[in-house]
Order: structure tokens, then sequence, then C-alpha cells
């Protein structure tokens, strides 16, 4: 198993602004994903972050909006930039361990609202 | 695309009730499925998961299988506690690959 955490766990911030979300694991781990998780929805796969190479986005999702950053095995961060109101979610990190395809361990979450 | 389907909630069940969520999936392969669980305040945990047809997972008093007939993969529990208030995912992924693709989540509140 993985031990996740995430900062920060929530925060308000301004229209137009950024926020950098950072997720730190336990142990080291080749495959990291990012999620949104809309009010009443499901769970949205963002990108995913491989150590060292480029993060591969979903559909919908740009690295514009959305850069990330793997500089090591252990830990990613996430940028909301030029945050909307629609951008209010909560945010989490997840990883996979190689052998068990599709099992992922969750971070707690970030629970952005941008005002 | 890959896709799953499962009941809207919230559903609100008495201690010591039955519980069973729906679930389908639609897939091209032969996805592994799972069950996971989000408990109020912290994120997404694995309940069960099952890799091939008629496989049965369990954990914890759940159970769900595998119904490759019916692209089912209900959760089921015979006898519900307060703790078990939470929202359940349903979720598969195609054999081979670590993306997940997830239900909506279903919402289930035990009262005493």
């Amino acid at each position: 198993s993985a031990v996740i955490s995430q900062k920060p766990s929530r925060d308000i911030c301004q229209r137009g602004t950024s926020l950098t979300i950072q997720c730190q694991v336990d142990s080291q781990v080749t495959m990291m994903f990012w999620y949104r998780q809309q009010p009443g929805q499901s769970l949205t796969l963002i990108a995913t972050a491989n150590q060292g190479s480029e993060a591969t986005y979903e559909s919908g999702f740009v690295i514009d909006k959305f850069p990330i950053s793997r500089p090591n095995l252990t830990f990613s961060t996430l940028t909301v930039s030029n945050m909307s109101p629609e951008d209010s979610s909560i945010y989490l990190c997840s990883v996979a361990l190689s052998r068990s395809p599709g099992e992922q361990y969750f971070g707690p979450g970030t629970r952005l609202t941008v005002t | 695309g890959d896709s799953v389907t499962q009941m809207e909630g919230p559903v609100t069940l008495s201690e010591e009730a039955c519980l069973t969520i729906n679930c389908t999936y639609t897939a091209t392969g032969y996805p592994s499925l799972f069950w996971y669980v989000q408990y109020p305040g912290e994120g997404l945990q694995l309940l069960l998961k099952a890799t091939k047809a008629d496989d049965k997972g369990s954990n914890k008093g759940f159970e769900a299988t595998y119904r490759k007939e019916t692209t089912s993969f209900h959760l089921e529990k015979g006898s519900v506690q307060v703790s078990d208030s939470a929202v359940y995912f349903c979720a598969l992924s195609d054999q081979g690959y670590q993306k997940v693709t997830f239900g909506i989540g279903t919402k289930l509140q035990v009262i005493p």
C-alpha cells in the first residue's frame, strides 16, 4: 500500500489567481494521477504524471491551465492557473502500484473554492 | 469508450438493513472491476475488486460478483452499520492499463 498526503487541504482563492497543490507519497512510485471531483459528480482524470516524462493530459484538460511537475518518484504538484469559479472542486492525487492494474491509492484531496 | 453506471443516491438505511448498490459497465475488453469507498473527510480507498468473470470480491462484510453476462458488479452487504456511511464508487480498469473509469458515486447514510 501507499500513504499519500496533500497540501493544502483546502483553500479559498480569488478569480484570476493560481494555486499549486502538492502531493507527497511515502514510497517511490512510477505512476501518479491527478483527478477533479466536482460537486455531485464523479472523479474525472486530469492527467497522468510519470517521473521522467511529460504529463499526459486527458481530453478537455491542457497544460497551460493545469501544469504538472513530477521532479522525483515521491512528489508531484498540480497548479490550477488563472482560476475561475468553475474550477471550484476537490482535487485528488493518486498513485498506482504497477503489480495491480487499476488499483490506486488516493490522497485526502484539496478542496478549492474560487470566488 | 468505457463507462460505469451506478444508482444515484442518497440511500438511507436503518442499521442492520440489507444493502445493494447497483453497478453496470460498458467496456471494450475484459476489465477489472472495483468498488472504492470515500468516508467523510477522507480520500478514496479500495474496498474490493474482481479481475475476471464470476470472481467475487469481498471485504469488511461487503461482496460483489463480476457478472460478464449482465455486465454488472453490484455491491451487497447483509447488515449495514452506522460506520458504513460513506460514498461508494464503482469503477473499472481495462486489463493491463492503470487508467480507471469511475461511476458517479452513491452516498449511503445508515441511521441508528
